[in-house]
Formats: structure tokens, sequence, C-alpha cells
């Protein structure tokens, strides 16, 4: 069965750095898109980033381009979010998830994991 | 970007009963490009409807989804005890958004 886990969160200082981590079984990582999607606590769900199955392509919300970097490794099955210049306003759970299959850019989200927590505070 | 407004925020509702979602885009959805996920509290978001209309995985048919254009529909025929939650609807047409949710409580 698909399963996503997500790892390396933590409280960070304002202006500080955090790489997330989402190890991927129970599929063929590299035929899929990945995507980061992130809810402040006890807020709605907002999209953060996607990536492509090879890696070649990668988008991001308007409100950490420039700050976080997804990538892939297929090798190792996981995908991954480097998050710079943390702000108060990153503070969150962030989910790594699946793309449907076929779909490319232009996709929902089919397998969730369970999510790891950002906070950023001083 | 386009603006997805869900309506109610909350719904009030008993178990049998039949629950009407709405989802109203600030422009035209691509392709019908609309997903509806569930979201109960410490879980999670499960995807329940993707292009508007088609049911995901495992989904019950109770759970149906429509609409076109800029307004979208999810239909839950008779209401389980399990379905009590929260529910987002999501474009994926034009970069992705969410709605800002609708809380389905008895």
């Amino acid at each position: 069965q698909v399963q996503l886990v997500e790892s390396g969160g933590g409280l960070v200082k304002p202006g500080g750095s955090l790489r997330l981590s989402c190890a991927a079984s129970g599929f063929t990582f590299s035929d899929y898109y990945m995507t980061w999607i992130r809810q402040a606590p006890g807020k709605g769900l907002e999209w953060v980033s996607y990536i492509s199955s090879s890696g070649a392509t990668r988008y991001y919300a308007d409100s950490v381009k420039g700050r976080f970097t997804i990538s892939r490794d297929n090798a190792k099955n996981s995908l991954y979010l480097q998050m710079n210049s943390l702000r108060a306003e990153d503070t969150a759970v962030y989910y790594c998830a699946r793309d449907g299959r076929y779909c490319g850019g232009d996709c929902y989200s089919d397998y969730w994991g369970q999510g790891t927590l950002v906070t950023v505070s001083s | 970007e386009i603006v997805l407004t869900q309506s109610p925020g909350t719904l009030s509702l008993s178990p049998g009963e039949r629950a009407t979602l709405s989802c109203r885009a600030s422009q035209s959805v691509s392709s019908n490009y609309l997903a509806w996920y569930q979201q109960k509290p410490g879980q999670a978001p499960r995807l329940l409807i993707y292009g508007a209309s088609s049911r995901a995985t495992g989904i019950p048919d109770r759970f149906s989804g429509s609409g076109s254009g800029t307004d979208f529909t999810l239909t839950i025929s008779r209401l389980e005890p399990e379905d009590f939650a929260v529910y987002y609807c999501q474009q994926y047409g034009s970069s992705r958004t969410f709605g800002q949710g609708t809380k389905v409580e008895i």
C-alpha cells in the first residue's frame, strides 16, 4: 500500500533553515509527480510546491518562491523541501502528497502523508 | 490566482440526512479540474472526488460531485457518523488553490 512518511520538522528561529524529507513506498516513486502542501494551525490547506517525476520541472506558490526548494531522489524514493529564510507565517504542518497518475502538473493529490510540524518562532 | 469560496462555513446535520456543499470559483476552472477532500481532526486530508465528478479509489457512492465552470457541488446522499469532518475543494487547472473549507457537524 502507498505510504508517505514525512520527517525533519521542528522549532526554528525566524530567518533560519530546515529541510523536510518524505520517504515513499508502495508504488513506483519515479513515475509520479510529488507535491508539498501545508496547513497552518487551525487553518485551511495551502499548496506549496510540486515537482515532476524526473525532477526537471518544479513549481512554487508565490508565498515561498525564492525561499523554498523542492527536490527528489528517485533512487532513494525520497522527496525533499529545503526551506530557507523562514518566517513566522511559515508555521504549519507540512504534508507530502503523491499526485494522480498521468496528469502532469495540473493535478490533484491522491495520497497524503501524516505531516510534519514546522514552528518558526524566536 | 483562482479564488475558491466554499459555503456554508458550517453545516449542522444529523446522520441519515443529505449534505450539499458548494464551491464557487472566481473564474472558470479549466477542464473542470476540481477536487474534493475530506479531513478529520488530527488526520491528513483524503481525496474524495477529482475531475469534478469522478470518485477516488475506495470512496463510497454516497459521495458525489457535480458542476462545471465556476460552480461545483459535493453531495453526501445519507450522512454516516464517520462523514462528520471538514471538506475542502481544490482547483488544479491554473496553478493549485484550495477553498477555505466547510465543516459538517452533528
